[in-house]
This record gives C-alpha cells, structure tokens and sequence, in this order.
C-alpha cells in the first residue's frame, strides 16, 4: 500500500527565508511523487512531480524537492518565501498498479510573515 | 485550453436529500477521478471512471456512485446525504487510467454543506 506522511500541519517563515516543508513516502514499489498547493477556495494545482529521472525536480513558482529513496523522502523546498506562497500544500503518491489511485497527505499550511 | 470545470461551486442540502455534482475534464483527459476533501484534510479518492465504467473505488459506501458520459464528463451523486458528507469534492482528470506519473489536474471544487 502507498501512502506518504507529512510532517508539520502548520509552518511559519519570514518574507525571504527558506521554506521546508517535509513529506515521507511508504511504497512497495518504486514511487510515483507528486506536490500540489492549493489557495483557498481552489482546487489543487500541480506543483512538481518525480519522474525517477532526476532526484532534485524543479517545479513551478521556485519551488523545487528532493529525492531521497535511503530516507523515503520527498521534502520541498523554496530558497526565499514570498507572500504569496501562503497556501496549504499536499504531497501525494501514486499508485499505478491501482489505476494510478492517488494517496494524499494531511497537508501542510504555510504562513509567510511580512 | 479549458482545465477541470465543475458545477455548481457551492450546494447546500439537507440530511437525507440526494445530490448531483458534474465534472468536465481537462481537454484531450479521458479519466476522471472524485475526491472528497473534509475540511483541515487531504483529498480521498472517492472512486475512478475510464472508459464509461467505474474501475477504482475508495472506501466510500454505496450512497455515492457516479457515471462518465461518452464526452468523458462525468458525474457524481450522493443519495441519503448525512452531515458528514458536507465537504468539498473535488473532480480530476488525467491522461490514460493507470499510465505511470501521469498528474491529476483539478477542478475548483464543490462546496457541499449538509445541514
């Protein structure tokens, strides 16, 4: 079974600070990962996805993750917060032998302090 | 290039009622997904349509079906609806049932409250 977990419901940065936000995978299989946001009253919008191609993808908005299968690890991360980065973000797994059947995680709410 | 549509955004129902959400995919996606988001949650899968059938289900109870039309929209209902139904359900689309890191792309949602 897949699932992934995210670590921190909430996290607080500066305007210009680095931003970690922390997800774990559980998966038999080689995983298939995935990042979204979503603002509110919106649905999710895809962030960045892993391909097993390369281990750091870089996605949309200067937010890029980082493989890390010794860790079971996908966290995210952006070198310099903005405001409008102040959204709730879910790390996602997929499970393909399941007709690509998406598992989500619990979220994670970002805040960025002017 | 339309993305994920759904209607309506907001419904507001009363226990016991049935309702009917819709869903037109991304342009060129055959495959759509329902998923219920509770507030403070992740998205659960609800169930998966390909093809006009249903081929994934999440442990959702039977109250909630759904249908894909020959357009690839689909639809999702819900009969006997508790208060505990009242969430926002999201519809996504995606390219081909079970291609491999294939993403879903997401609608706005349905706010549905059940008083």
């Amino acid at each position: 079974a897949q699932s992934v977990t995210q670590l921190g419901s909430h996290v607080s940065v500066s305007e210009g600070a680095l931003v970690l936000l922390r997800c774990n995978y559980s998966s038999s299989v080689p995983p298939y990962l995935f990042w979204y946001v979503q603002y509110p009253n919106q649905g999710l919008q895809l962030l960045l996805k892993y391909t097993s191609a390369a281990t750091l993808v870089k996605g949309i908005n200067g937010f890029e993750a980082e493989f890390k299968k010794s860790e079971t690890s996908f966290h995210l991360t952006k070198p310099s917060a903005h405001m409008s980065d102040a959204a709730e973000y879910f790390c996602a797994v997929s499970d393909y032998e399941a007709g690509n059947q998406f598992y989500f995680g619990t979220g994670t709410s970002l805040t960025v302090i002017p | 290039d339309a993305g994920v549509t759904q209607s309506p955004t907001h419904l507001i129902k009363t226990r016991g009622q049935q309702v009917t959400l819709r869903c037109s995919p991304k342009s060129g996606h055959d495959t759509v997904s329902w998923y219920q988001q509770a507030l403070g949650q992740g998205p659960q899968f609800i169930f998966q349509y390909y093809e006009e059938e249903e081929r994934q289900r999440g442990n959702f109870p039977d109250r909630f079906s759904g249908h894909q039309f020959p357009n690839y929209s689909s639809e999702l209902n819900v009969n006997a609806l508790l208060l505990g139904d009242s969430a926002l359900y999201l519809c996504a689309s995606s390219l081909g049932q079970g291609r491999k890191n294939s993403p879903l792309h997401f609608g706005n949602g349905t706010r549905l409250t059940v008083t």
